[in-house]
């Protein structure tokens, strides 16, 4: 499985996007990029997944650069309780589902 | 609202001591998994189970067992508990058919002393 890197922590304004880079420069081309964060004291939450097209729902968009190299996610008006770890996670899809998480980068949302 | 419960937010549980942490999930999903998660170290895999009564082992299983009698429970098994089993433990499930849109539980906070 393709190994990401994510940058350790970032800072956002309140009611400003917020972009979230992730590295996967050894992705294959049916490796799929899921995104997960985690609030303090509780499990991790999905928050969106792609393969190569961009992807957007409810809680955030996913950006993927065309040679799948790079992705960012995009959370287009941070509040308060977006402050989490986001984890940025590259896995070849199986009927088994064996999630691998990283560090992550913990994004704090500041008034 | 869906969920997956574990059965304890909290727990104080003594050396050597048979530690079962409970998993319940209303969601019909086929895929349970086991998690532990320590500073540093993020979150490791223990145990997953794709059926009732299959089990698989994931990167750390030394010292655990797993029990998936029902498709909706999985259960941790700490056999004899030791100091260093002290964790957050999560448990997770997901459908075969989006085995990577995980549901996690809120944990247990496990403490052995």
């Amino acid at each position: 499985d393709a190994k990401t890197t994510q940058p350790p922590s970032m800072d956002c304004a309140e009611g400003r996007a917020a972009n979230l880079p992730c590295n996967h420069s050894t992705i294959s081309g049916n490796e799929y990029v899921y995104w997960y964060r985690q609030i303090h004291s509780q499990g991790p939450q999905y928050i969106i997944h792609g393969l190569k097209n961009n992807e957007t729902n409810e809680m955030a968009s996913l950006i993927i650069t065309e040679d799948r190299k790079s992705s960012t996610l995009i959370l287009p008006h941070a509040t308060l309780r977006d402050t989490a770890v986001y984890y940025c996670i590259v896995m070849l899809t199986d009927s088994w589902g064996k999630l691998q998480f990283g560090a992550g980068t913990q994004v704090v949302v500041t008034p | 609202d869906v969920k997956v419960t574990q059965s304890s937010r909290y727990l104080v549980k003594r050396t050597g001591e048979k530690v079962f942490l409970e998993c319940v999930q209303d969601m019909d999903h086929e895929n349970m998994f086991w998690y532990r998660q320590d500073p540093g170290l993020g979150l490791r895999l223990i145990y997953f189970s794709y059926d009732v009564k299959m089990k698989e082992k994931g990167d750390i299983p030394e010292g655990y067992s797993v029990s998936r009698e029902k498709k909706e429970r999985f259960s941790l098994i700490l056999e004899s508990a030791s100091t260093n089993q002290t964790s957050m433990y999560l448990c997770a499930s997901s459908s075969r058919l989006a085995p990577y849109g995980y549901t996690f539980g809120s944990g247990t906070r496990l403490t052995v002393v």
